[in-house]
């Protein structure tokens, strides 16, 4: 898939538990944060996003937490299954007024069933 | 896949020849995104469109055109194509301009020999 000879850091989860997959984003004046799953041999998909007016934002399955102190976004996943082994990546908005977003590099996550 | 459809998946080609790839929406999304994903980056954005023949440069747009003669189309164009255009490309829409997720399509990989 796309993602191959990334090397990027992997979270190794056991089918039914928590995952949490964190964000380190750069821009103080950031307001919007997104994230999204890649499977491999496809798209970016949105799971869930953010404004900084909040702290915290759930979905199905999924939670968003925001610390605008440290700069920190993170996503957590419960009860995690087979189909959520992919690579989740944050982005943030860029201010500018026109929607063009900065992207994390991503996070593996490999669910053992 | 948000209604969007990415032509073709993939492609080869020799190095100094001209690549059009084209990216088709059926949302009537006003904005459009041409990202180009590879190891080690994040997505990275080459082009953007705001309307029908509205279009402005991403971060890495230097060896890419782009045109939006209708609303539903999106064409990228690489004008003489390199070895470092290799890549996976991405497009994607939104409907507004702030504070929006981008809907991404499947992709196209695209080799450069």
């Amino acid at each position: 898939g796309e993602n191959v000879g990334l090397h990027l850091p992997t979270l190794s989860v056991q089918e039914g538990d928590n995952s949490i997959i964190n964000c380190a984003y750069s821009n103080s004046a950031s307001d919007y944060f997104i994230w999204y799953k890649q499977e491999s041999g496809k798209g970016p998909q949105f799971i869930i996003d953010i404004r900084s007016n909040m702290d915290k934002r759930q979905g199905q399955r999924v939670t968003v937490l925001l610390n605008k102190t440290v700069k920190h976004l993170s996503l957590q996943i419960a009860a995690t299954q087979p189909g959520d082994s992919a690579v989740y990546f944050c982005a943030e908005n860029a201010v500018d007024g026109n929607n063009r977003l900065a992207f994390g590099k991503g996070n593996q996550v490999v669910v053992i069933p | 896949d948000a209604g969007i459809t990415q032509s073709p998946r993939h492609k080869v080609t020799e190095t100094g020849t001209p690549v059009t790839l084209r990216c088709h929406q059926t949302e009537n999304h006003r904005y459009m995104y041409w990202y180009r994903q590879d190891p080690g980056h994040g997505l990275r954005l080459i082009h953007y469109s705001y309307g029908v023949k509205d279009t402005d440069k991403g971060e890495v747009s230097d060896g890419y055109s782009v045109s939006r003669s209708k609303t539903e189309d999106f064409l990228l164009t690489l004008e003489s194509a390199t070895s470092s255009q290799t890549s996976v490309y991405f497009c994607a829409i939104s409907d507004t301009l702030q504070d929006s997720p981008l809907h991404f399509g499947n992709g196209t990989r695209l080799t450069v020999t």
